[in-house]
């Protein structure tokens, strides 16, 4: 079974702290995402990577940043966190050559910013 | 205006009732794929699809891509079945962002 393992479940940060999350996977896909979900918008793509060091912006970068060094990790990066960035953070993968294209996601990072 | 728009946003329902979950979108997609979260949970593919019906046990999902609509069915529903469905067209084109609807909430009621 594809697996996407999320650093954290629970995450308080103060206004102005730099925060990582990181999401880990064990398929070997080469695309992986993340999004946050609000109540009310639905899922919203922040940024996603097809490749190492290769990255494009989502709908919604702005206040964040990603880094894929490694094929599995894929990290989402609040350079200074803000409390409008309290949210549910899910991170997903697929391969880019599979049937469908599905996309396998983590258990998500419920982030507070105080 | 969104461009998925689901329905109905809640719904209850009685055990072993049918049930329909509809999507309506208004982009040009190559597939469809419905989502499961439970609350509190990640979220679990259901069903990936790009033309016609798929089953998988009790769930069916339909799509007719010239009327750009989806639905998901359940059948024999139970409380088990609750949680939030939501609908995910991929756009088409070279391109693996998916849009997403804001979801249906499902309770199942004993």
């Amino acid at each position: 079974d594809v697996k996407v393992t999320q650093s954290s479940r629970y995450l308080v940060k103060r206004t102005g702290e730099k925060v990582f999350l990181e999401c880990v996977q064990d398929m070997d896909h080469e695309n992986m995402f993340w999004y946050r979900q609000d109540p009310g918008l639905g899922l919203r793509l922040i940024y996603f990577s097809y490749d190492v060091k290769m990255k494009e912006k989502g709908d919604i970068p702005e206040g964040y940043s990603v880094s894929r060094e490694k094929k599995e990790r894929f990290s989402l990066i609040l350079e200074s966190a803000s409390t409008n960035q309290t949210s549910m953070y899910l991170c997903a993968s697929n391969t880019a050559a599979g049937v469908g294209y599905e996309q396998y996601f983590g258990p998500g990072t419920r982030l507070t910013v105080t | 205006k969104n461009e998925v728009e689901q329905s109905p946003q809640n719904l209850t329902a009685q055990e072993g009732e049918f049930i329909t979950i509809n999507c309506s979108y208004s982009v040009g997609i190559s597939a469809l794929h419905w989502l499961q979260q439970h609350p509190g949970g990640g979220i679990v593919s259901l069903f990936m699809l790009s033309s016609g019906k798929k089953k998988h046990g009790r769930l069916i999902a339909t799509i007719n891509i010239q009327e750009k609509h989806s639905s998901l069915h359940i059948t024999a529903s139970h409380p088990r079945d609750s949680a939030v469905y939501i609908c995910a067209p991929k756009r088409g084109g070279a391109t693996n962002k998916l849009i997403f609807g804001t979801g249906t909430l499902l309770a199942v009621q004993p």
